[in-house]
Order: structure tokens, then sequence, then C-alpha cells
């Protein structure tokens, strides 16, 4: 089955304490992001990646790092998470070819930082 | 920054109702999608559209690609309560972009069986 997975869904952690959220995409997708939903912010762009070793900054990248060291692989890092990045985190994987664009969300990790 | 007018942002609607939600913006879409997410959850990808006019349909589901590329609307039939949760329209903008998507605040949608 053709999916995006993410881990863990659920985190509580303490301000300052470094964590990594994975993302892992089975489809082949070169271009996969990352997302944070907040009420009223609606979705926002943290970080894209268009191929291996291939990472951009999107909207909100401040407090977030990435890296991908391959295809199917995106992990959200948070070196030092602070209350302000509790939020509902989403990793994204992207089908482009010719006319086609198809995104495809994980299910979601719900981060809170105390 | 470029953005997404969506409208309405909830409706509350008897079963059996149709529905009808749209997305506007000042810019020229590449591509239109439409999500749908339930609470707690990703958003789930309904439909796509990639032509100016374009009308496409999934079960119930109709959208289509405005025009002026600068609009999309979607509309649900004979709605049931499963159709409750936020739907949201995400366009990919033209002019050579890097493909990023644009998404629009979300109508919240309830209906009452």
């Amino acid at each position: 089955e053709a999916q995006v997975t993410q881990n863990p869904r659920y985190l509580i952690t303490v301000t300052g304490k470094k964590l990594t959220v994975t993302c892992s995409q089975n489809m082949n997708h070169e271009y996969m992001s990352w997302y944070r939903q907040d009420p009223g912010l609606g979705l926002r762009q943290i970080y894209y990646s268009m191929n291996v070793e291939v990472t951009d900054k999107g909207d909100v990248p401040e407090g977030y790092k990435v890296s991908r060291k391959e295809k199917r692989n995106f992990p959200l890092i948070l070196e030092s998470p602070s209350p302000n990045q509790t939020s509902l985190y989403f990793c994204a994987s992207t089908r482009r070819g010719g006319f086609s664009y198809e995104q495809y969300f994980g299910p979601g990790t719900r981060l809170t930082v105390t | 920054g470029q953005q997404l007018n969506q409208s309405p942002q909830s409706m509350f609607i008897q079963e059996g109702e149709d529905v009808s939600m749209n997305c506007t913006s000042s810019s020229i879409f590449n591509t239109w999608l439409w999500y749908k997410q339930d609470p707690g959850e990703g958003p789930v990808l309904l439909i796509a559209l990639y032509k100016a006019g374009e009308l496409t349909s999934n079960g119930r589901l109709t959208a289509q690609f405005g025009i002026t590329r600068k609009d999309s609307f979607l509309n649900i039939s004979a709605s049931i309560p499963s159709d409750v949760g936020i739907y949201f329209c995400a366009g990919q903008l033209g002019g050579g972009s890097q493909g990023n998507l644009i998404f629009g605040k979300g109508t919240k949608l309830s209906v009452k069986p």
C-alpha cells in the first residue's frame, strides 16, 4: 500500500530536549515536505526537499532542521524545542511529472513542548 | 505572500443536502487539489485538477478548475454524516515556481442526520 508514515504519532517533551520526528514514503517520490498546522493559521510549510541531499526552507523554518540522505526518508529535527513549537506536524510526499501533481500526507505527529 | 481565500469557513447542513465551497486567489495556478481532513488525521487527497475549465468527479464529489485559473470549487451532492470534516483547497502556482502548494484555511462541514 502506498503511504507516508510518521513516528511518533504523539510526543510530549520538555523545552530544550532535542527530538526527531521520522517520515518515510514508499512511493519513490523525489519531492517531500514538512508542514505544521495550527488553529486559525492553517497548514504552513516548514522545509521541503526536491531530492536526495537537496533541501530548502519553507515559510516557517526557524527552530527546525531536516536532512534527506535517502529518497524515502525525510526526518524533522528540533534541536532545542520551545513551547511555541507545540503543534500538529505533517510530512508529505509529492508525485510530480508532466502535468501531474499530487501531494500525499502522513497521519500527523502531535507535539507538545512544556 | 500568495493567499488562497476559501469560503465558507464553516457549514452546518442537513443530511441529503448538497454542499458547495470555493477558493479564490489573485494568483494564477497550474494545479488545484482538494483535500478532506478528519480530526487528528492527515489530509486525504480527494480530487486533483490540472487544466482550466476541467470538471472532475469522485463519487458524490465534483470539483472544477476555474477558467481564469484563479479559482476552484468543490461540490458534494446528497451529503451523508461521514462527509463531516474539514475540506481544504490547495493551489500550485504557475509561472515556473518550484512547485510548492498554497493552502486555503479550510471549510468545516457539519452534517446533521
